[in-house]
Order: structure tokens, then C-alpha cells, then sequence
């Protein structure tokens, strides 16, 4: 049982090029999330997922899009990538349960950096 | 809009010290509460979930309380070690209608001496 793992571990992208961030979870959460954490700003949310097929935006989701084609999955993907969107990424998840319990998972994150 | 607050940033202590973290939030109207902790380079790791019904929650030398009226949390931390320094975050979930989200504090960067 791996728990939510990411792919890649770290990456250096030149400003305009694009990527996608992958995120795996095995426990069968039908809830997924990206989020960025920054120096001083601590962690913000981009975009979720309650479940497969279905996305919607978080805090901060300019400059990104998402997918969650399979329930196990979460794409999170950078068209034109800036500088300013040089941070570390984390992904999590969660299931479904009474609201007040679920508890979110976190990734190792990925940390990208924008020249 | 749910605003959270660690105060200090940083703290540094002897081995050995009982701790207690501070975490506010500006409203009460939350699912729960879950601190996490971070070492740094890592991911986060969640230590505690306390439900917007319960007052306090345990796991090894961790004890969790909350208080929603008042708007704050602490992480008791009893004797504590070298391998206890990390930052220490801790998110609530808003009940707001469809929120999915976890609002962060910035989190507190504690190191234990030996």
C-alpha cells in the first residue's frame, strides 16, 4: 500500500514550456487534491476532484488545469509555465465519509522550479 | 473568509520540554480540525483529526484539544525529542456549501535540542 505517491520528485522548466504533474493514490479515495505551498504563504489549493470525471477550481487555479480520468489518478497540468508558479506541489486525497472525519493524505511533493 | 494563525513561527527548545502549539481560526463553522507534521523536503503527515463534535484527540505522546467557540487548538507535545523538530501545521475544513478545501496556517518550525 504505497498511499498517494507523485511523479516527478522535482523539475526545471524553462518559462513557457508545459508539463503535467501526476498524482497516484491506492485506497480507493474518491476525493483528490493539488496544492501549492510557497514560502510565507503556506499551503493553497488549485483544484480538487470529488470524484472521477468531475473537477473544480480551489483558491488558485489560474495557470493550471486538471483531470481525473480514472478514479486513482489526478493530472495536474501547466500550459505555458511562469516563474511564478515555481513551487512545491502536493497532491492528497480522502475519502468520502461523515464530512467531519475524513482525514486528507499528502504526496511527497513535487518541487518545480520556472527559469 | 477562514483565516489560521500559528503563533510563534519557530521555536526552539531544550530535549526533554512539555510543548504547547497554538492554532486560531477566525470561524468556528468547521467539519474538523488535523494537524500535520512536515520535515524538511517532505511531504506532510497527518498526526491528529479532531471532528468539529469532539474536544480533544491522543496518539502517543500527542494530545490535540479543541475549542470552537474560542476558535483555537493546541498540540500538547509531552517530553519532547530531537526527533520531534519539524514544522508543525495545522488545517481546518470550512463548512462552507461544497467546500472540499483544508485552510492552512503557515505552520510552526519547532527544533528540539539534544
Amino acid at each position: 500500500n504505497a498511499g498517494v505517491t507523485q511523479t516527478p520528485k522535482f523539475r526545471v522548466l524553462k518559462t513557457g514550456q508545459s508539463m503535467t504533474l501526476l498524482c497516484a493514490q491506492d485506497m480507493n479515495h474518491e476525493y483528490m487534491y493539488w496544492y501549492r505551498q510557497d514560502p510565507g504563504m503556506g499551503l493553497r489549493l488549485i483544484h480538487y476532484s470529488v470524484g472521477e470525471g468531475t473537477t473544480a477550481k480551489g483558491e488558485v487555479p489560474d495557470g493550471y488545469n486538471v483531470s481525473r480520468l480514472k478514479k486513482q489518478n489526478f493530472l495536474l497540468g501547466l500550459e505555458s509555465a511562469a516563474p511564478s508558479q515555481t513551487s512545491v506541489y502536493f497532491c492528497a486525497s480522502s475519502p468520502p465519509t461523515s464530512g467531519s472525519a475524513d482525514e486528507q493524505f499528502f504526496g511527497p511533493g513535487t518541487r518545480l522550479t520556472v527559469l | 473568509k477562514q483565516e489560521v494563525t500559528q503563533i510563534p513561527a519557530a521555536l526552539s527548545v531544550p530535549e526533554g520540554e512539555n510543548l504547547v502549539l497554538n492554532c486560531s481560526f477566525t470561524d468556528s463553522a468547521i467539519y474538523n480540525l488535523q494537524w500535520f507534521r512536515q520535515d524538511p523536503g517532505k511531504g506532510l503527515t497527518s498526526l491528529l483529526l479532531i471532528q468539529s463534535s469532539q474536544r480533544e484527540q491522543t496518539s502517543g505522546r500527542l494530545n490535540a484539544s479543541l475549542d470552537k467557540s474560542s476558535g483555537r487548538s493546541t498540540l500538547y507535545i509531552a517530553a519532547s525529542q530531537p526527533g520531534d523538530s519539524a514544522t508543525y501545521l495545522c488545517a481546518v475544513r470550512p463548512w462552507e456549501g461544497g467546500s472540499e478545501k483544508l485552510v492552512f496556517g503557515k505552520g510552526m518550525k519547532l527544533t528540539v535540542n539534544p
